[in-house]
């Protein structure tokens, strides 16, 4: 079975600095990877998913990710982040579940980004 | 209402009740999901429905007892819990199952045992 680690479990940054969130799955078969980010008293959103094709795959809010299949990484970057986008992020990759593939999540980062 | 929807937000119960969440999805999907979050531990998921027929069980103890009774409205019944039930419970949505289709998630309930 799958697993996913996020290797820091909270990331503090100055705003307009880049970031990098780590994520680490344990197995080189064929996966696919997403990144969901969750906001205070709010579900989860998916920001970016890598299913197939190119190794960066962009996301919404200038979130961008690349998949490097033999590190089994897919770490999220942003160049310049915002107060706005405090919140927990979220690492997921598929994995054979009885009626297919389902997502398995790692345990998350929180990101705070200070002024 | 757009999207999905969940209530109550929160609940406090005692060992002894019995209470249930509510989910419903306003995105005429056909997949829906009850995921477990757990402080400091990854997001486990519980029970997945698909055309309201359940299809997958993670090994839940019986406590919880899922309901489908259309594609839109996903209940979980709670009984007897425990204090480690504590945790917040989100409702997902997706277009089908499989993970190439985008789950959409709920605000979530946080339930508190005491």
């Amino acid at each position: 079975a799958q697993s996913v680690t996020q290797l820091d479990s909270q990331v503090p940054v100055f705003e307009e600095a880049p970031v990098e969130l780590r994520c680490n799955y344990s197995s080189s078969v064929s996966v696919y990877l997403f990144w969901y980010v969750q906001y205070p008293n709010q579900g989860l959103q998916l920001l970016l998913k890598y299913l197939s094709g190119s190794t960066l795959v962009k996301g919404i809010n200038g979130f961008e990710a690349e998949f490097n299949k033999s590190q089994t990484s897919f770490h999220l970057r942003k160049p310049s982040v915002h107060i706005s986008d405090t919140a927990e992020y979220f690492c997921a990759v598929s994995d054979r579940g009885e009626y297919g593939n389902k997502l398995v999540f790692g345990a998350g980062t929180i990101l705070r980004v200070k002024s | 209402e757009t999207g999905v929807t969940q209530t109550p937000r929160h609940l406090v119960m005692g060992m002894t009740n019995k209470k249930s969440l509510k989910c419903e999805q306003h995105l005429g999907h056909n997949a829906m999901y009850w995921y477990k979050q757990s402080a400091k531990k990854p997001l486990e998921l519980m029970f997945v429905y698909s055309l309201e027929e359940r299809v997958e069980n993670n090994s839940v103890p019986s406590r919880f007892s899922p309901e489908c009774p259309n594609s839109s409205h996903l209940f979980l019944h709670l009984h007897t819990l425990q204090p480690e039930d504590s945790a917040l419970y989100l409702c997902a949505s997706s277009q089908e199952t499989g993970v190439n289709y985008e789950q959409y998630f709920g605000p979530g309930t946080r339930l508190t045992v005491t």
